[in-house]
C-alpha cells in the first residue's frame, strides 16, 4: 500500500525567507503528484500537478519537483509572505488516490 | 467551466440525529465522486468513491453511507451521528485530459457532533 509523508509536519519562517517542503512516497508505480493548499477550516485548492513523466512546474513563486525513483518530491516556495501560511498537503495518484498528512506552514511578518 | 459545491459549510448536530451532506459537480458528466474525511490533526481519509450512478464503493467501515442519486450528485448520510463523525468533510471529482489526471475538492463541511 502506497505510504505518503510529509517532513516536516510543521514550520515556521520569517517572511522572505525561502523555504521547501519534502513530500515522500512509498511506491514509485504513479501518475501523477499534486500539491495542494488547505487554509483553516476551508477546502483544498491544488497548487501544481506534476505528472510522472515530468520533473518540476512551476507557478509563480512556487516550483514543484518529482523525482519518481527516488519517491521524493520538494515544493520550493521563494520569498515567502504571511499569506503562504497554511497547510500544505501532497498527494500522489497511482490506483488510488494518497495524500500525506501535510506540512502546516507559518510564515511570521 | 467545471464547479464543485458542497454545503453545508458548517454543522453542528447531536449525537442521534441524522446526517445528510450534499455536494453536485457542474460543467462536466459523469464524473468520478469522492468523500473525504479530516479528523482533527489527522490526514485525509477517503471514505466512499462513486464512479456512476448507484456505483458506490466505501473504503471504511463505519456509520456513514453514501449515495448517487443523480449523476452529478454525491450525498453523505447516517442515520445516527456518532462522536466520532466529527470531522471536516470534503467532496471532490476526479478529471482527466489526454495527458493529465487530477483531483478538483470542495470548500468543505465542518461537522461538529455534540
Amino acid at each position: 500500500k502506497q505510504e505518503v509523508t510529509q517532513i516536516p509536519a510543521a514550520l515556521s519562517v520569517p517572511e522572505g525567507e525561502n523555504l521547501v517542503l519534502n513530500c515522500s512516497f512509498t511506491d514509485s508505480a504513479i501518475y501523477n503528484l499534486q500539491w495542494f493548499r488547505q487554509d483553516p477550516g476551508k477546502g483544498l485548492t491544488s497548487l501544481l500537478l506534476i505528472q510522472s513523466s515530468q520533473r518540476e512546474q512551476t507557478s509563480g513563486r512556487l516550483n514543484a519537483s518529482l523525482d519518481k525513483s527516488s519517491g521524493r518530491s520538494t515544493l520550493y516556495i521563494a520569498a515567502s509572505q504571511p499569506g503562504d501560511s497554511a497547510t500544505y498537503l501532497c498527494a500522489v495518484t497511482g490506483n488510488q488516490f494518497y495524500f500525506g498528512t501535510g506540512t502546516s506552514l507559518t510564515v511570521i511578518p | 467551466s467545471q464547479t464543485i459545491h458542497q454545503w453545508p459549510a458548517t454543522l453542528v448536530q447531536p449525537v442521534g440525529s441524522p446526517l445528510s451532506l450534499e455536494c453536485t459537480v457542474e460543467g462536466t458528466s459523469n464524473p468520478n465522486l469522492y468523500w473525504y474525511r479530516q479528523a482533527a490533526g489527522r490526514g485525509l481519509q477517503l471514505l466512499f468513491y462513486s464512479i456512476g450512478i448507484d456505483q458506490i464503493s466505501s473504503e471504511v467501515p463505519q456509520n456513514l453511507s453514501a449515495s448517487r442519486p443523480q449523476d452529478r450528485q454525491f450525498i453523505l448520510s447516517s442515520k445516527k451521528l456518532l462522536l466520532s463523525d466529527s470531522g471536516f468533510y470534503l467532496c471532490a471529482w476526479s478529471w482527466k485530459t489526454v495527458s493529465n489526471y487530477g483531483y478538483t475538492f470542495g470548500s468543505g463541511t465542518r461537522l461538529t457532533v455534540v
